[in-house]
């Protein structure tokens, strides 16, 4: 079955330090996957996705994520944190026979100012 | 503007009480999709549906039931059956997997949400 994993509940970072979010992923065959960002009482916002080509994945406010096939990850990153940037991050695979979306539990990034 | 629109905002049910969650969009996708959210558990799906009256039960279908009579409309009805609905509900819908081409990898639209309160 496919699967994403989100180790971390919470990340906390200094704005203006580079961020990390982290996601692992397991799957058989091609993993098609993405992020999502969703601030309070909202819905989520798509910021990127890997299908194929390039592991170095860039999407939208900076954001970019880098997949590794030997390791199963898919880490969001962004070079440097905004307050703004404080929000629930989602990690989720695409199931390759249902074609649904496996989301992660999600992790909560607080940027300090 | 194109997008998902999902009404009301908030929602309060009483105990044994049917209630029924709007979700419309202009988006022209054949796929929508019902999610529950409950902190610290993620998105969970309940009810998806790749095209006009057809739809299939998600991981956590018991208590709700669902429609699709209209491309551009997937309403959820929570049922007095559902025990525990409290929860942050999200629609969202996508171009049909099996488009082909780029679409078929394209991402999930989400709604703003409905927040469902039992009293």
């Amino acid at each position: 079955a496919q699967s994403v994993a989100q180790p971390e509940d919470q990340v906390n970072v200094a704005e203006g330090n580079p961020l990390t979010v982290k996601c692992t992923y397991s799957v058989s065959g091609n993993p098609y996957l993405f992020w999502y960002v969703q601030y309070p009482n909202r819905g989520l916002q798509f910021l990127l996705k890997y299908i194929t080509g390039d592991n170095l994945v860039k999407g939208s406010y900076g954001f970019e994520a880098e997949f590794n096939k030997s390791q199963t990850s898919f880490h969001l990153k962004k070079p440097s944190a905004l307050v703004s940037d404080s929000a629930l991050y989602f990690c989720a695979v695409r199931d390759i026979v249902s074609y649904k979306l496996i989301f992660g539990s999600g992790t909560r990034l607080l940027v300090r100012p | 503007d194109g997008g998902i629109t999902q009404s009301p905002k908030y929602l309060f049910r009483k105990e044994g009480q049917n209630v029924t969650l709007s979700c419309e969009q202009n988006l022209n996708h054949d796929a929508m999709y019902w999610y529950r959210q409950d902190p610290g558990q993620g998105l969970r799906l309940i009810y998806y549906s790749q095209i006009v009256n057809d739809f299939q039960k998600g991981d956590i279908a018991e208590g709700y039931s669902v429609s699709r009579e209209k491309k551009e409309s997937f309403p959820l009805t929570v049922t007095s059956a559902q025990k525990n609905p409290t929860a942050f509900y999200l629609c969202a819908s996508s171009p049909h997997p099996l488009a082909g081409g780029k679409s078929s990898y394209n991402e999930q639209f989400f709604g703003p949400g409905t927040r469902l309160t039992v009293l």
